[in-house]
C-alpha cells in the first residue's frame, strides 16, 4: 500500500532550528514535496525533491533519500510565522501525489 | 491574476440535496484536481482531470461526480449530500506535466451536511 507517515505535532521556539521527518511508501516514485498550510487556508508550495541530497532555499532547505524512503524538512532561524502545518506528499507512478496528515508546528516565544 | 477561485466559501446544507462546488483556474494549467482534507486524515483525492474533456477518479470518489467541458472550469457536484461529506474542500491545478509537477490550490470551501 501507499503511505507517508509524519508527525502530528512539534514545537519549538522562536529563533531555533527543528526539523520535521517524513517517511515514505509509495508505488513508485516521481518526487517528494512539501507544502505548509497555515490554519483556515490553501497549502502552499514549500520544495520538491526527485534527487537524493539537500535542497536550500532560504531559511527553508529539505533532504531527500530515496534509499530510506525518507526526507526531512529543516526550518532555520523560526519565526512566529512559521506556525503552521507542514504537509510531506510523495509523487507515485501515476503522478498522483499521496499525502501525509501533516504535522502542526507550534513556534514559542 | 487570480489563480485559483472557488465558491462558495462556505456552505451548510441538507441531507439528501444537490449541491455544486466551483472551481476556476485562469493560469491555463492542464490538470486540475478535487480533495477532501478531514482533520487529522490527509488531503484524500476525489477526482482529478488531466486535460479538458477528461476526467478520472481519486481514492474516495463515491458520492461525487465531475465535469471539465473546458480548461478553466472543474466543478464537482454530490447528487444527494450525507453528512460524512462534511469537510473541507480543496480544487488545486497544475502544469500537466509530469515530475515536478506543482500543483497550487484554491482557498477551499468549508462544507458541513446536517
Amino acid at each position: 500500500g501507499q503511505n507517508i507517515d509524519q508527525p502530528t505535532e512539534m514545537t519549538a521556539t522562536e529563533g531555533a532550528i527543528v526539523q520535521i521527518n517524513c517517511t515514505y511508501q509509495t508505488s513508485g516514485f516521481n518526487g517528494l514535496f512539501w507544502y505548509q498550510q497555515h490554519a483556515g487556508e490553501a497549502p502552499t508550495f514549500l520544495s520538491y525533491n526527485v534527487l537524493d541530497g539537500l535542497e536550500e532555499k532560504g531559511r527553508f532547505s529539505s533532504f531527500l533519500s530515496r534509499s530510506k524512503g525518507y526526507s526531512y524538512l529543516l526550518l532555520k532561524e523560526l519565526q512566529m510565522k512559521d506556525s503552521a502545518s507542514y504537509l510531506c506528499a510523495g509523487m507515485d507512478s501515476n503522478y498522483q501525489l499521496i499525502w501525509g496528515a501533516g504535522t502542526k508546528l507550534i513556534i514559542k516565544p | 491574476i487570480a489563480g485559483i477561485t472557488q465558491a462558495p466559501t462556505s456552505q451548510i446544507l441538507a441531507a439528501g440535496r444537490r449541491m455544486t462546488l466551483r472551481c476556476t483556474q485562469d493560469m491555463r494549467h492542464n490538470a486540475m484536481y478535487w480533495y477532501r482534507q478531514d482533520l487529522g486524515l490527509g488531503l484524500r483525492l476525489i477526482h482529478y482531470s488531466n486535460t479538458a474533456g477528461t476526467t478520472g477518479k481519486g481514492e474516495v470518489p463515491d458520492g461525487y461526480s465531475v465535469s471539465r467541458a473546458n480548461t478553466d472550469d472543474f466543478p464537482l457536484t454530490l447528487a444527494s449530500a450525507v453528512p460524512s461529506q462534511t469537510s473541507v474542500y480543496f480544487c488545486a491545478s497544475s502544469a500537466g506535466g509530469q515530475g515536478s509537477d506543482t500543483q497550487y490550490f484554491g482557498p477551499g470551501t468549508r462544507l458541513t451536511v446536517l
